[in-house]
């Protein structure tokens, strides 16, 4: 109950399309989601987050999508650049308040 | 620019040795959280501490892992002795726990081989 499923494992997008990545989640108690991007040997860094309360969320070409109902949550990146190209974590909140439950990650290449 | 460090970045060492890794949270961040992330496991928790005090680590090997924050500028992971199938990138993050908003900031992590 506390697993994050994310999907695809993969992508690889043309430069200027949109990349959509896909997470779900079983425990209803969970009440943060942020995503992480992470570059090749750094750390994972906050991209964007959302809280159930609201459906969606955007900064600049990055879009958070939430659907409560179905306990689902994608990260959409518009007009995709090579810079985005790194692996992205979506993650979610457990009930104790400041643990985070991750995702598998999804290697995305944006090819230019 | 406020950063969460970690030293060594790169640790090579030989089965049995005993690795020590360290962490220097951000200032005025009141949790600690150690991850190892694998190809094969991706990201994993490992233990976490609010106010130096741990608060979680069901996700750490006890016999062989230990964790602790000698102070708040400090946090130390440590491995002894050390396996092969401990070989892996071990990150820190912290942040600042006070309601329901909060953020975690990562270490660039310390990528441990073992021999």
């Amino acid at each position: 109950q506390q697993q994050v499923k994310q999907s695809p494992q993969s992508l690889i997008v043309q430069k200027g399309g949109i990349s959509i990545i896909n997470c779900a989640y079983e425990n209803t108690a969970f009440d943060y989601f942020p995503w992480y991007q992470q570059f090749p040997g750094k750390g994972p860094a906050l991209l964007i987050a959302i809280r159930p309360d609201v459906s969606e969320k955007k900064e600049g070409r990055f879009t958070i999508s939430f659907n409560k109902s179905a306990k689902q949550f994608s990260l959409h990146i518009m007009d995709s650049q090579p810079g985005d190209s790194a692996t992205y974590f979506c993650a979610a909140r457990g009930p104790s308040g400041s643990r985070l439950t991750f995702g598998e990650g999804t290697q995305l290449t944006v090819n230019p | 620019d406020a950063r969460v460090t970690q030293t060594p970045r790169h640790k090579v060492t030989e089965m049995g040795q005993e690795v020590t890794m360290r962490c220097q949270p951000i200032l005025g961040h009141n949790t600690v959280f150690w991850y190892r992330q694998t190809m094969m496991q991706g990201l994993e928790l490992l233990a976490y501490f609010r106010n130096r005090a741990p608060l979680d680590d069901s996700g750490m090997p006890k016999d062989r892992f230990s964790a602790e924050m000698p102070d708040a500028t400090l946090a130390t992971l440590k491995i002894q002795p050390s396996e092969p199938r401990d070989s892996a990138v071990y990150f820190c993050a912290s942040g600042l726990v006070l309601g329901p908003s909060y953020e975690q900031y990562f270490g660039p992590g310390t990528r441990l081989t073992v021999t």
